[in-house]
């Protein structure tokens, strides 16, 4: 069973710019969680799509925002980049709110 | 609010021998789960073990087990017989229903 991949493994951005981050959960999973890790600050949530909806969101300003598509994938997308937003960003994916959810491998996000 | 305080930044342990991960958390929610994740260099987040808050009994797995004192609202996680695989960043999590909360993290090495 493939498990949750990301795309792409790193990406590197220009302060003001837009990236876009992708996520494919596990076949199955209806649910997609972000997070971001900053160095030192360990995971922070970010948004849950579940069902195409979004159904939570952490206390990330309205720059980052995502949806999810029909097939379950996700993308991620960030406006108006600042170097802060530096990070490791993981997806995850579960059944419909399961706490048991499962990581991708992230996406490396460089801000110069 | 949750919070999830892991107070120790970085740890190590010899190989074969037992070391055990501190963790404290807060929150005002009667029903939750706790977790440890282990992330490896590699960056995949890998869930290590979980607990109910509503059992009494500690979990198990394998060679890592739990200390929940739900009082205390603290939840240490004990590797036993430490092998060179176990090293890595250890993140304590509370999960509440709608969004995990992560605490910093412990990074582990494991001494040959």
């Amino acid at each position: 069973e493939a498990g949750v991949t990301q795309s792409p493994t790193h990406l590197i951005k220009t302060r003001g710019q837009q990236a876009t981050l992708r996520c494919s959960p596990i076949s199955g999973h209806t649910s997609v969680y972000w997070y971001q890790q900053a160095l030192g600050l360990g995971l922070q949530f970010l948004l849950w799509y579940d069902e195409g909806e979004e159904r939570n969101r952490g206390n990330f300003p309205p720059r980052f925002s995502g949806r999810q598509f029909p097939n379950y994938s996700s993308e991620l997308n960030v406006n108006a980049l600042e170097l802060e937003d530096s990070a490791l960003y993981l997806c995850a994916s579960s059944f419909v709110g399961y706490y048991e959810q499962y990581f991708g491998p992230g996406t490396r996000l460089t801000v110069t | 609010a949750q919070t999830v305080t892991q107070s120790q930044p970085e740890m190590s342990v010899q190989e074969a021998e037992t070391v055990t991960l501190s963790c404290t958390y807060d929150t005002s929610e009667s029903d939750y789960y706790l977790f440890w994740y282990k992330q490896p260099p590699s960056r995949q987040m890998i869930l290590v073990i979980r607990q109910e808050a509503y059992k009494q009994q500690n979990a198990t797995e394998n060679r890592f087990s739990v200390n929940f004192q739900k009082a205390a609202k603290s939840f240490s996680l004990k590797i036993s017989d430490s092998q060179l695989g176990d090293a890595a960043m250890y993140f304590c999590a509370i999960w509440t229903g709608n969004q995990f909360y992560f605490g910093t993290g412990t990074s582990l090495t494991v001494i040959p």
